[in-house]
């Protein structure tokens, strides 16, 4: 299983754009990057998937650099009510049997 | 589309009793996880069912944890007995293959206190 470091907490302002950066450095050639966002009291949720390059959709980018050691989550603009805890899981999701592991993960807190 | 349901929300027993969770998954995942969330820390996969068979449960307490998956469909988390450091949230997830992405819809959990 590829073990993910990422950074144990992080501040910011509204309106800021976050990046988060996971290192992955033992990746696997089947492994994806998928990033969840949980908040206090509830299960974690999906945020974002990729395999190399960049992947966009309505809420945050990835970035995944050629050798695929590394990836950052790109948070355009923050407001309040990102703050919460953002885990970086790498893992083969296409073989059923591959466990995902989740890392201690980012606490994210954004001030006013 | 209906979220994944769990019950109950909360728990509190006294250790060496037993206790059972309930998850629902949505209807069509042939997937189900079930996750162990201490607190402060990320959750930790105990048991996964591709359909009513087992996937993996090489991180499930077997002496005292057990799950079923009948049908494949509802699932059932067991502790019998139950030990002080078992307090966390369980957490049951469900997934799909969609094309290129694959994704796990969490539960809200539920929290179990051991006292």
């Amino acid at each position: 299983l590829a073990k993910t470091t990422q950074p144990i907490s992080m501040d910011s302002y509204e309106g800021q754009e976050v990046n988060i950066t996971c290192s992955h450095n033992n990746i696997a050639t089947n492994d994806y990057i998928t990033w969840y966002q949980q908040f206090p009291s509830q299960g974690p949720r999906f945020i974002i998937q990729g395999y190399k390059t960049k992947v966009t959709n309505e809420v945050a980018s990835l970035f995944i650099p050629a050798d695929r050691k590394s990836s950052t989550l790109s948070l355009p603009r923050v407001s309040l009510s990102d703050t919460a805890v953002y885990y970086c899981l790498v893992g083969d999701i296409i073989n059923a049997g591959n466990m995902l592991t989740f890392g201690g993960g980012t606490r994210l807190m954004v001030k006013p | 589309e209906a979220g994944v349901a769990q019950s109950p929300r909360y728990k509190i027993i006294e250790k060496r009793q037993s206790v059972a969770f309930w998850c629902n998954p949505i209807s069509g995942h042939a997937t189900l996880y079930w996750y162990q969330q201490i607190l402060g820390q990320g959750p930790k996969l105990l048991i996964q069912f591709q359909n009513n068979g087992v996937v993996d449960d090489s991180q499930l307490p077997k002496d005292r944890f057990s799950a079923e998956r009948l049908k494949g469909v509802d699932s059932t988390l067991k502790i019998q007995p139950a030990k002080l450091e078992d307090s966390a949230v369980y957490l049951c997830a469900s997934s799909f293959s969609s094309g290129s992405t694959y994704e796990q819809y969490f539960g809200p959990g539920t929290r179990l206190t051991v006292t």
